[in-house]
């Protein structure tokens, strides 16, 4: 089955870029959305954007100024780079397979276990 | 943007009680409600999309209801594995936002 796993630096100085990447193993990369999803500690669900496989993007307008993804079809992952963090920006971050736009009409069908990213000096 | 509203922020039940949460859209989003069970430490859990179609593998003791702005998730008799946040979330337009939770808490 189609398993999510984030990876990248758990901890980010102020000011710096954060920078995930999410591998797909279990199934292909191509036909979906892929999402990133945030969640500071003790808080609720926010959905940063989504990046189709052929690169074409939605961005949370409240980052978008700071947000960049992008997609590996080949080595089968996607990757999140948010610029200019502050300690605002500390959280768990998932990655998630929308499902929205396919057949099924799911949404979030799909999570990686999150990785928390600190933004601290 | 499209503002998701959950009440009870926090239910407190016991082993076998019926549950209901609701979730409010500021704006019709159509059927496009997915609802998600979050336990500390872990990824949500999708568990109904389309606010009623019951994700595979989900207990049929979880079910979703509504359409337009109001929606419900019941659950029919609440089980020791079902204490969890819920979140509903809303895919109807971008930008997708999820409501801010309800925790439902041993009794």
């Amino acid at each position: 089955q189609v398993q999510l796993q984030e990876s990248g630096p758990g901890l980010v100085k102020p000011s710096e870029t954060l920078s995930l990447t999410c591998t797909v193993s279990g199934g292909s990369i191509s036909s979906y959305y892929w999402s990133w999803i945030r969640q500071p500690a003790g808080k609720g669900l926010e959905w940063i954007g989504r990046i189709y496989t052929s690169g074409s993007t939605n961005y949370n307008p409240s980052l978008k100024s700071r947000v960049t993804m992008s997609v590996d079809t080949s080595k089968n992952q996607f990757s999140l780079k948010l610029s200019s963090v502050t300690a605002a920006d500390t959280a768990v971050y998932y990655c998630a397979r929308d499902s929205r736009s396919t057949g099924s009409g799911k949404a979030f069908d799909i999570w990686g276990q999150g990785t928390m990213v600190t933004v601290s000096s | 943007d499209i503002q998701m509203t959950q009440s009870p922020s926090t239910l407190s039940a016991s082993v076998g009680d019926r549950v209901t949460i609701t979730c409010r859209a500021s704006q019709s989003i159509s059927s496009w409600l997915a609802w998600y069970q979050q336990k500390p430490g872990k990824a949500p859990k999708l568990l109904i999309y389309k606010a009623s179609s019951l994700e595979s593998g989900v207990p049929s003791r979880f079910s979703g209801s509504g359409s337009g702005t109001e929606f419900t998730l019941t659950i029919s008799s609440l089980q020791p594995d079902d204490f969890a946040t819920y979140y509903c979330q809303q895919y109807n337009s971008y930008l997708w936002t999820f409501g801010q939770g309800t925790k439902v808490e041993i009794k």
